[in-house]
């Protein structure tokens, strides 16, 4: 069975200030790993996604992750924030085949001008 | 724009009550999948279709069923509906589901947001 913990529900942070949201998963097989963002009253888009290689991953605003398979996390920052990433954000992961994919409970980033 | 369209966006329905929603998948896309996101629950999986077969089942009650058709649009059939039903619920779809697990990423819709009243 695989599992995603996201242990902050809520983070405030102010503009330009940098930002980590927490992500934890459990799996027994190798895993492809998402972040997700879902704006006010839309639905979810992807951020940024690990499937192999480079442990990095980058998202086209500024976003990153480390996918760290010995401490299984894949953790989102964000060096400097703006008021538009104010949103919420949700880790997921899937195992390879058929598996379904299996979302965090969520984090909504606040961000304060 | 991602490209998956679900109708109607918004449902205002009484107790009892049956609804069905209609998720549209991206083009090429044979995967459907449906999520239910409420407050207290967060994002919930319910089920997922490939090519109109069911591949997996989540939290998805007796009361809820769904199906994907030959078009590969998808409903979801929600009855007996009660108030702990009220939630937005997603549709997603993605490019496959092979066996060499190449199916990446879902793209999700606006979604619809159920009111039972």
């Amino acid at each position: 069975a695989q599992s995603v913990t996201q242990l902050d529900s809520q983070v405030p942070v102010f503009e330009e200030a940098p930002v980590e949201l927490r992500c934890n998963y459990s799996s027994s097989v190798s895993v492809y790993l998402f972040w997700y963002v879902q704006y006010p009253n839309q639905g979810l888009q992807l951020l940024l996604k690990y499937l192999s290689g480079s442990t990095l991953v980058e998202s086209i605003n500024g976003f990153e992750a480390e996918f760290n398979k010995s401490q299984t996390s894949f953790h989102l920052r964000k060096p400097s924030v703006h008021i538009s990433d104010t949103a919420e954000y949700f880790c997921a992961v899937r195992s390879g085949g058929y598996q379904k994919v299996t979302f965090g409970t969520g984090t909504k980033l606040q961000v304060i001008p | 724009d991602s490209g998956v369209t679900q109708t109607p966006k918004h449902l205002i329905t009484a107790t009892g009550q049956r609804v069905t929603l209609r998720c549209s998948p991206r083009s090429g896309d044979l995967s459907v999948y449906w999520y239910q996101q409420s407050l207290d629950q967060g994002l919930q999986f319910l089920i997922q279709y490939y090519n109109g077969e069911e591949r997996a089942k989540g939290n998805i009650l007796e009361r809820f069923s769904a199906q994907q058709f030959p078009d590969l649009h998808s409903e979801l059939n929600l009855s007996s509906l009660e108030l702990g039903d009220s939630a937005l619920y997603f549709c997603a779809s993605s490019v496959a589901n092979d066996p060499g697990g190449r199916d990446t990423e879902a793209f999700f819709g606006q979604g619809t947001r159920l009111t039972v009243v």
